[in-house]
């Protein structure tokens, strides 16, 4: 049931690009996207509903596939405050599933 | 005090002690949910409480025992833990269902010796 997330690390320099894939097994109804630095509480992101919906926040957007049941978070021209794990968050019978997380180090 | 509140940061206990965590959400919201982070593993849902009452129990071993008085406090009450235990544990809310956003607490830095 627990969403997989790809890949598990990613190490950018400042203004390179990165994508982040979530995949369930399940079918979806909903992604949410969270982000958790080093020492912090998770933040959330953004919503992705059912429709293939694109949606964005500064230079961060997210895709959602829900015949492929997968949601791709894509990070442009990536900043030092990036850094992070990113979580997807999938909607299965009205639970929320994290993800197994991805750990994105930017640095300069 | 805004957000949600988590008390204390940290703890350390023995296998035989009982202590609590405490949660306060300072914004309105109607669930809250306690979650557990062990180095190298996704958020673990635990418990969840809507509109005070329990509507999911993951399979949490009887050790941890969550209390909710009201829709602002949540509480996880803990005795007789394990080593295995050791974890940060996370208290987030949101407005109503569990697909709402949710807002997380800083967490609680839990050491079982």
């Amino acid at each position: 049931q627990q969403p997989v997330q790809s890949p598990q690390a990613v190490i950018l320099r400042e203004g390179e690009d990165a994508v982040i894939n979530c995949s369930s097994s399940k079918a979806l109804y909903s992604v949410h996207w969270y982000r958790q630095k080093h020492g912090e509480a998770p933040v959330f992101l953004m919503i992705l509903l059912k429709g293939g919906e694109q949606k964005g926040h500064e230079k961060i957007s997210a895709s959602f596939n829900e015949k492929k049941q997968q949601s791709s978070l894509y990070l442009t021209a990536s900043q030092l405050s990036y850094s992070g794990t990113y979580f997807c968050g999938t909607e299965i019978t009205d639970k929320l599933i994290f993800g197994t997380g991805t750990r994105l180090q930017v640095f300069p | 005090e805004t957000g949600v509140t988590q008390t204390p940061r940290h703890l350390v206990m023995g296998m035989t002690n009982k202590k609590s965590l405490k949660c306060e959400q300072h914004l309105g919201h109607n669930a809250m949910y306690w979650y557990k982070q062990s180095a190298k593993k996704p958020l673990e849902l635990m418990f969840v409480y809507n509109f005070k009452e329990q509507t999911e129990n993951n399979s949490v071993p009887s050790r941890f025992s969550p209390e909710c008085p009201n829709s602002s406090h949540l509480f996880l009450h803990l005795h007789t833990l394990q080593p295995e235990d050791s974890a940060l544990y996370l208290c987030a809310s949101s407005q109503r269902t569990s697909t709402d956003t949710q807002y997380f607490g800083p967490g609680t830095r839990l050491t079982v010796l």
